[in-house]
């Protein structure tokens, strides 16, 4: 099982909401990480959008659009990525990442497509 | 304005080594610690290394253990990977990225190992 697992594709209508998931192993628990998010287009490389761990620990990323949010779902043991009023230009891929162990983790990456 | 870019990528026979650097501007680059990321062709985002602000400390992907070798000169503001025993698996835009997570990416350097 691999530590982070992002669903691969994700679809959505223009100005609804999307919720991407991450899941973490089951055998570290969601609440203890701050889990960040990057949106990568094609072409380019990743931008950094937010960090969250709780309501009180959490940053948004330098000009990122507050349309964009983080929270968890602890009975899952998943992190969320909510990015609501979706626009053609959020069309992208989306990877979570945390510390763990020394190391870097990133998940697999979700496709967002908005159609 | 940040600035990170990355250059030393090229074609490599297997076995072979590379050295990437990463020239930074646009801030104080003696107190951010720093990674280098890559992405095969294609696939998802894979970390390779950290190194603290000072290069005292030094993390490795198991993937790349024993065989690259991160560095920095803070006095040039550069950032350095000496890859060697490369195998085709390693083939990768390898972006180098600010912070220990990642806020800002360079635009990558493409590695090819192929005979």
């Amino acid at each position: 099982q691999a530590v982070l697992t992002q669903p691969a594709s994700l679809s959505a209508s223009p100005g609804a909401s999307a919720s991407l998931t991450c899941t973490l192993h089951s055998g570290i628990n969601v609440g203890s990480y701050r889990i960040y998010w990057y949106q990568q287009k094609p072409g380019s490389p990743p931008q950094y959008l937010l960090r969250y761990k709780s309501d009180s620990d959490k940053q948004q990323g330098s000009g990122v659009p507050s349309r964009f949010s983080g929270s968890k779902d602890a009975s899952a043991n998943a992190g969320i990525l909510l990015i609501s009023g979706l626009q053609s230009e959020d069309e992208a891929d989306y990877y979570c990442m945390i510390w763990h162990s020394s190391a870097v983790v990133f998940g697999g990456g979700t496709k967002l497509t908005v159609l | 304005e940040v600035q990170l870019v990355e250059s030393g990528g090229g074609l490599v026979q297997p076995g072979g080594s590379l050295r990437l650097s990463c020239a930074a501007s646009g801030f104080t680059f003696s107190s951010y610690e720093m990674n280098w990321v890559r992405q095969a062709p294609g696939k998802g985002l894979e970390w390779v290394s950290y190194i603290s602000s000072t290069g005292s400390t030094i993390y490795y992907a198991d993937s790349v253990k024993g065989r690259f070798t991160s560095s920095r000169d803070n006095a040039k503001n550069s950032l350095y990977l000496q890859m060697n025993s490369l195998r085709a698996e390693d083939t990768a835009v390898y972006y180098c990225a600010r912070g220990d997570v990642a806020t800002y990416w360079g635009q990558g350097t493409l590695v090819t190992v192929s005979s």
